[in-house]
């Protein structure tokens, strides 16, 4: 099992560029999360799915878009790329949370995104 | 909006000695669970330890414990025998809202 992937590993762009990133998880997970990371902080959801055909907004969705079209992969859009965007992107992916338990998050390797 | 605080931004501990790290939490919900995740200097982010808010007893997995007082929304880890590896990011996570804390950088000292 690959676990969770993502692509690319690193990218630059230029401020009115879009992108976007690829997250694929191979454990059947039905949730899917993109993160974001910037410099000696912790991490901010920026959207979320709890199933295939569904996303949900985190707390830092401004500037991005998600699809879940296929239960095993989550796209982060980026449609014009701003210089504060620059940061380290996570997806993570976990089963559905039980009546009274939670799953724990499997991280990707993480995308080092900078806009220039 | 829900929020998790580590008040502690850098700890420091001797090898072979223990070391808590501190995690509190806002919340309103009724069930809810709490994990620590790791990120060393490479930057994966490695899953420690989770604590539902229903469980009776402290979540241990190996030298990793919590220490979960939950009229008192804190969920603390506590590392023993810290070795020189455990050097690193800790965070907290909340689930339910996936609301993380800003994180402990701890570093083990020879």
């Amino acid at each position: 099992n690959a676990g969770v992937t993502q692509t690319p590993k690193f990218r630059v762009l230029k401020t009115g560029q879009s992108m976007t990133l690829l997250c694929a998880q191979d454990m059947n997970h039905e949730y899917m999360y993109w993160y974001r990371q910037d410099p000696g902080m912790g991490l901010r959801l920026i959207h979320y799915s709890v199933g295939e055909g569904t996303t949900a907004k985190g707390e830092v969705p401004d500037g991005y878009n998600v699809s879940r079209l296929k239960k095993q992969n989550f796209l982060l859009g980026l449609e014009s790329a701003a210089p504060s965007q620059t940061s380290v992107y996570f997806c993570a992916s976990s089963g559905a949370p039980g009546l009274s338990s939670y799953n724990e998050q499997f991280f990707g390797p993480g995308t080092r995104l900078t806009v220039l | 909006a829900q929020k998790i605080t580590q008040t502690q931004p850098g700890m420091f501990v001797q090898e072979k000695e223990a070391v808590t790290l501190d995690c509190t939490y806002d919340t309103s919900d009724p069930s809810y669970g709490l994990f620590w995740y790791k990120q060393p200097s490479s930057g994966e982010m490695i899953f420690l330890i989770y604590q539902g808010s229903y469980d009776q007893q402290n979540a241990t997995e190996g030298r990793y414990s919590l220490n979960f007082q939950k009229a008192r929304k804190s969920a603390n880890l506590v590392i023993s025998a810290s070795q020189l590896g455990d050097s690193a990011m800790y965070f907290c996570l909340k689930g339910q809202n996936f609301v993380f804390g800003p994180g402990t950088r701890l570093s083990v000292l020879p």
